[in-house]
């Protein structure tokens, strides 16, 4: 059973509006939630993370936001731009341990 | 610094015969993960060594798989014998486990095997 759901295959958004990635999870000793993309033919690449113990991170166009009681969370593009086509995954680390957990991904298009 | 290092980048090969994926971590990085990439399954986690020490290996398919990590700058994962859906790119990625934290892996360009 999937502990990391990204239910959105995909999302299409038009340059300069903003992009919501949505990712829901099931454990709730998940202590650190990452954010990463991809892009064709390249390794995931790192975007963002948060802590358990906050609700919202940010750095620059990029927002994290997580909500520990309904365990999800959702990653804010704003604006977006056609640079930021890639998959988008979420990932969680469980405590007690090193290795990440992923969901399957959301291919974003931005167009312009 | 180069980054994680991984070769080959493509590798088609017949069912039935071994398969090596290679790998060479970030300089420093005392934690190494191999994952799989496939359509059905996104990215999962295959298997992962602290200071060269297999930790879980809950991830690898069956037997046919193993890994190995002889020191801190070098690892492997083998197939043998190769099976057509055994097709997927894999990535290894490393690490610098610092107890607490993010624990941010950097991710190699991954190789991307196809078993005919």
């Amino acid at each position: 059973d999937q502990q990391v759901k990204q239910n959105s295959p995909s999302l299409s958004v038009q340059e300069g509006r903003i992009s919501i990635l949505n990712c829901d999870y099931t454990n709730s000793m998940f202590d650190y939630f990452l954010w990463y993309k991809k892009y064709p033919a390249e390794g995931p690449t790192f975007l963002i993370s948060i802590s358990s113990i906050k609700d919202k991170n940010e750095d620059g166009r990029f927002t994290v936001f997580l909500n520990k009681s309904a365990k999800h969370l959702s990653l804010h593009i704003v604006p977006s731009q056609p640079g930021d086509s890639a998959v988008y995954f979420c990932a969680a680390r469980n405590q007690a341990g090193t290795a990440l957990i992923f969901g399957k991904g959301t291919t974003l298009s931005v167009s312009s | 610094d180069a980054g994680v290092i991984q070769s080959p980048r493509h590798e088609v090969t017949e069912m039935g015969q071994e398969v090596t994926l290679r790998c060479k971590p970030i300089s420093g990085h005392n934690s190494l993960f191999w994952y799989r990439q496939t359509m059905m399954r996104g990215l999962e986690l295959l298997i992962y060594f602290n200071n060269n020490v297999p930790i879980d290996d809950s991830g690898m398919p069956e037997d046919r798989f193993s890994a190995k990590m002889p020191n801190a700058s070098f690892s492997t994962l083998k197939i043998q014998p190769s099976e057509p859906r055994d097709s997927a790119v894999y990535f290894c990625a490393s690490s610098l486990r610092q107890g607490s934290g993010a624990n941010v892996l950097t991710f190699g360009a991954g190789s991307r095997l196809t078993v005919l």
